[in-house]
């Protein structure tokens, strides 16, 4: 159980598109999801906590106009990479958990490789 | 506040021979402690978590690891590599109450020669 898909795991772009990145939670409903990003051989950083029905809350430092988050439904939340650049390269992890179950560890998606160019 | 220290960013071992992968934390509150394992260009496998219960605690793939809290220590091993745990090894924090957010180690890469 708690199975976390993510899609697509990789996309390439060019430089001024958008990119819409999904997460979705298979057999649970999830109220909280997480969006990460992580550079080249690099730990994760969290870039928002994604809530359903309301915005997002974003870390100190990630812009919310360039990374809009939506979370309409308790099993999806999707990361629009907006106008992106060359410097938005990389990947990206979103996770989520039961609720209930946060002692029990995140479930995170297999990633998207975005490559800007 | 929280926060975790991989004390390694890179951990060379035999096949065949022990690994340890050392992780301290500081924590506020009693927290929950897991390593994740990360493969090349892949997301993040659960491990092994700790959430106050036994401090010995035993993940997949045979590994474990032992919570002390005198030491704030959690340091991950396993009695004998293979070649397929070669990966990236992330140590986690989290308070032990409520939707938190996760606090990731800077990693340790395990490479394993034959």
């Amino acid at each position: 159980g708690a199975v976390v898909s993510q899609h697509p795991s990789w996309v390439i772009c060019k430089s001024g598109t958008s990119v819409k990145i999904e997460c979705r939670s298979l057999d649970f409903q999830a109220t909280t999801m997480f969006w990460y990003r992580q550079f080249p051989k690099q730990s994760l950083m969290l870039m928002a906590t994604s809530n359903e029905g309301s915005k997002a809350t974003y870390e100190q430092g990630v812009e919310k106009d360039k990374f809009l988050i939506n979370h309409a439904s308790l099993t999806l939340s999707t990361l629009t990479v907006t106008s992106a650049h060359p410097e938005d390269s990389s990947f990206y992890i979103c996770s989520a958990t039961p609720p209930g179950r946060i002692n029990y560890g995140y479930t995170f998606g297999s990633g998207t490789r975005l490559t800007v160019v | 506040a929280q926060s975790v220290t991989q004390l390694d960013s890179h951990v060379s071992v035999s096949e065949g021979t022990p690994v340890l992968l050392r992780c301290n934390y500081s924590s506020s509150y009693s927290p929950s402690l897991f390593w994740y394992v990360q493969h090349p260009n892949k997301g993040l496998q659960l491990l092994l978590k700790y959430t106050s219960a036994a401090t010995l605690v035993k993940g997949i793939n045979g590994f474990e690891a032992e919570f002390k809290k005198s030491e704030t220590s959690f340091h991950l091993t396993k009695p004998s590599a293979h070649m397929s745990d070669a990966a990236e090894y992330f140590c986690v924090v989290s308070p032990n109450t409520g939707f938190q957010k996760l606090v990731f180690g800077t990693g340790t890469r395990l490479l394993v020669s034959p």
